[in-house]
């Protein structure tokens, strides 16, 4: 089966830097994905990784240890506005169904 | 571009009642889905469809049905609904079932089984 390990809650202050980490289980393996969701809203793409390394795209960077299993999600330069749920999520090959985490929810404070 | 509709926003049903949730992407995706997500927790795949003609089931799948109308269109039934189907309902789509996977998703139907 497939599964994904996210921390519940973070909280950091505005203007610092965050890492939301994912662990996952999963027959096969094609990538991970992260996601955004504001309160009452619908979740957005953030970033991808298919290959280990880093990926980065303006604050939001996003990382992937193959080996390990493990990738994290980092944000720079928190702002209020980055306040909302961040899913990890993955597609293994035994199926094209894609899991997703419970989610980590990013308070920020002034 | 709208990007991915869907209708209604809002239903309220009662135990044993049908309905269907519409979804509609403007943007030629090949691959639709469906996802539930309950308070808390993440969104778990009811069903997908990786082109127009095929549908398959995801995670949680019993209690509805799913109807790939055209390439654009995707709609979920629930021909009987029950109190445990209470969630948001969120439709998304990829260009195709590939390793990517970037999904666009829909802004949700908030439904009530009471």
């Amino acid at each position: 089966g497939q599964s994904l390990e996210q921390p519940s809650e973070v909280t950091a202050v505005e203007g610092a830097i965050v890492q939301i980490n994912c662990t996952y289980q999963t027959s096969g393996f094609y990538g991970l994905s992260w996601y955004q969701q504001h309160d009452g809203g619908a979740p957005t793409f953030l970033s991808y990784n298919a290959l280990d390394g880093l990926e980065e795209t303006g604050r939001f960077s996003s990382f992937l240890s193959r080996s390990d299993s493990y990738g994290y999600l980092l944000l720079q330069e928190l702002q209020m506005k980055d306040s909302a749920s961040y899913f990890c999520a993955v597609r293994g090959t035994g199926g094209f169904k894609t899991i997703f985490g419970a989610g980590t929810r990013l308070f920020v404070k002034a | 571009n709208a990007g991915v509709t869907q209708t209604p926003k809002f239903q309220v049903l009662k135990t044993g009642q049908s309905m269907t949730l519409q979804c509609a992407q403007d943007m030629n995706h090949n691959s639709m889905y469906w996802y539930r997500q309950d308070p808390g927790m993440g969104l778990r795949l009811i069903y997908y469809s990786a082109s127009e003609g095929t549908t398959d089931k995801g995670e949680v799948p019993n209690g509805y049905n799913v109807s790939r109308l055209n390439k654009r269109e995707f709609s979920l039934r629930l021909e009987s609904a029950a109190p445990s189907q209470t969630s948001v309902y969120f439709c998304a789509s990829s260009e195709r079932l590939g390793s990517t996977d970037t999904q666009y998703f829909g802004p949700g139907t908030r439904l009530t089984v009471l």
